[in-house]
């Protein structure tokens, strides 16, 4: 599976949008970016998924590049429920869930 | 009730001991999981099963085994526990069929300290 490179951590404003960034350049065709997070130390939870074009659900919108070496995770309004650490994660959907979950970014959302 | 249940939550055993680690599952999901999260590290994959009779190994299966009892139940065994298996579990389930999203279901965590 292709590595990800994220900020170790950021802050947010309450009721604004939050951007997390992503790097994948080693990702291949086939491959999908993932994103979950995890709040204080609970289970992770899945946000949202792709493979090229972008994606948006009731929590998040995905942006990926043309090229696919890079994506974007949204959070349009950011509340403090949303602090927790966000994972990007890449991974062939053949792999058969067996997702690898790097360090993250720590998100920070304040008043 | 959680969908996935992890017992227990919180256990302290001494090094040497035999420490299993409980999952259930009541989301009918073929597939399941063991990771382990180290402070403030990401999950790292320990075993994963596909099915009843399928056991695989993930990248940290060493000093670990598991048991598929069922399609509800997978076990984790630590036959010796040492004390750098200190770390919060993780037990995880997928589905496979359907619209597949590539989801991962987690419990809520066990908490393991090797003194």
């Amino acid at each position: 599976d292709a590595k990800t490179t994220q900020p170790p951590s950021m802050d947010c404003a309450e009721g604004r949008a939050a951007n997390l960034p992503c790097n994948h350049s080693t990702i291949s065709g086939n491959e999908y970016v993932y994103w979950y997070r995890q709040i204080h130390s609970q289970g992770p939870q899945y946000i949202i998924h792709g493979l090229k074009n972008n994606e948006t659900n009731e929590m998040a919108s995905l942006i990926i590049t043309e090229d696919r070496k890079s994506s974007t995770l949204i959070l349009p309004h950011a509340t403090l429920r949303d602090t927790a650490v966000y994972y990007c994660i890449v991974s062939l959907k053949a792999a058969g869930n067996k997702l690898t979950f790097g360090g993250g970014t720590r998100v920070l959302v304040k008043p | 009730d959680a969908d996935v249940t992890q017992t227990p939550r919180n256990r302290i055993t001494k090094t040497g001991k035999r420490i299993m680690l409980e999952c259930s599952q009541t989301k009918g999901h073929d597939r399941m999981y063991w990771y382990r999260q180290d402070p403030g590290l990401g999950l790292r994959l320990i075993y994963y099963s596909f099915d009843v009779k399928d056991i695989n190994k993930g990248e940290i299966s060493d000093g670990y085994s598991v048991s598929r009892q069922a399609q509800a139940k997978f076990s984790l065994s630590l036959e010796s526990a040492i004390p750098n298996q200190t770390a919060l579990y993780f037990c995880a389930t997928s589905d496979p069929g359907g619209p597949y999203t590539g989801e991962l279901f987690f419990g809520e965590g066990s908490r393991l300290t090797v003194l």
